[in-house]
């Protein structure tokens, strides 16, 4: 099975200020299409997770667009540009290139 | 409005079985690929079966050979029988549209199963 493995685990971040988040992952996600199979997810409190990046880099329908995801083979990194109280929450990140899909263990964003 | 929408879940005991029910509207059902996802209290998630569009199922090893996933397209319904359960299946089960990347791009609100004596 793939290992997601996120860091860190717990993020305070102030209004306004720059956040990033690591995953990395035991084995390559580059699918032979040239696509990298790794997706990002916030999970606001009390709330179903949501798609926020898809294929690595690719910001899903409606996240805007101080949401970026970079990174890989196996590194890769979300970044919020400029952090907002409705930005708290759980972020994942997701392995979609082989079965059984993994997720990373979680980063909690939360307002200094 | 794409939506989807579970139900069936509750107290069983050790040993018992549930079937849970996901309601797709909003969107072609039998296009897409179908996942469950659950989250026990306080964890994180974790991915628990897929449904291709042909019907192909798929499992970690931790659900296989106990979990069945099944779709009827005509209902825009998903299903999971979950039978043998364990108090280690306690969790929120969530149902999740899967688009073409192996990323999940539309949730449900999760219905909750207790496994407990």
């Amino acid at each position: 099975d793939i290992v997601m493995t996120q860091s860190p685990l717990s993020l305070p971040v102030t209004p306004g200020e720059p956040a990033s988040i690591s995953c990395r992952s035991s084995h390559s996600l580059l699918h032979s299409n040239g696509y990298t199979y790794l997706h990002w997810y916030l999970q606001k409190p009390g709330h179903s997770p949501q798609l926020l990046i898809y294929l690595g880099s690719n910001r899903a329908s409606g996240v805007p667009d101080r949401f970026s995801g970079s990174g890989s083979g196996s590194d890769f990194t979300l970044k919020i540009s400029r952090v907002e109280a409705e930005d708290v929450g759980v972020y994942y990140c997701m392995q979609g290139l082989h079965t059984p899909l993994t997720f990373g263990g979680g980063t909690k964003v939360e307002i200094k | 409005e794409v939506q989807l929408v579970e139900s069936g879940g509750g107290l069983v005991q050790p040993g018992g079985s549930l079937r849970l029910s996901c309601a797709a509207s909003g969107f072609t059902f039998s296009s897409y690929d179908m996942h469950w996802v659950r989250q026990a209290t306080g964890k994180g998630l974790e991915w628990v079966s897929a449904i291709g569009t042909a019907g192909d199922p798929y499992y970690p090893g931790s659900v296989k050979g106990r979990f069945t996933i099944s779709r009827e397209n005509a209902k825009n319904s998903l299903y999971l029988q979950m039978n043998s359960l364990r108090a280690g299946d306690t969790a929120v089960y969530y149902c999740a549209r899967g688009i073409t990347t192996g990323a999940f791009d539309i949730w449900g609100q999760g219905t909750m199963v207790t496994v407990s004596s």
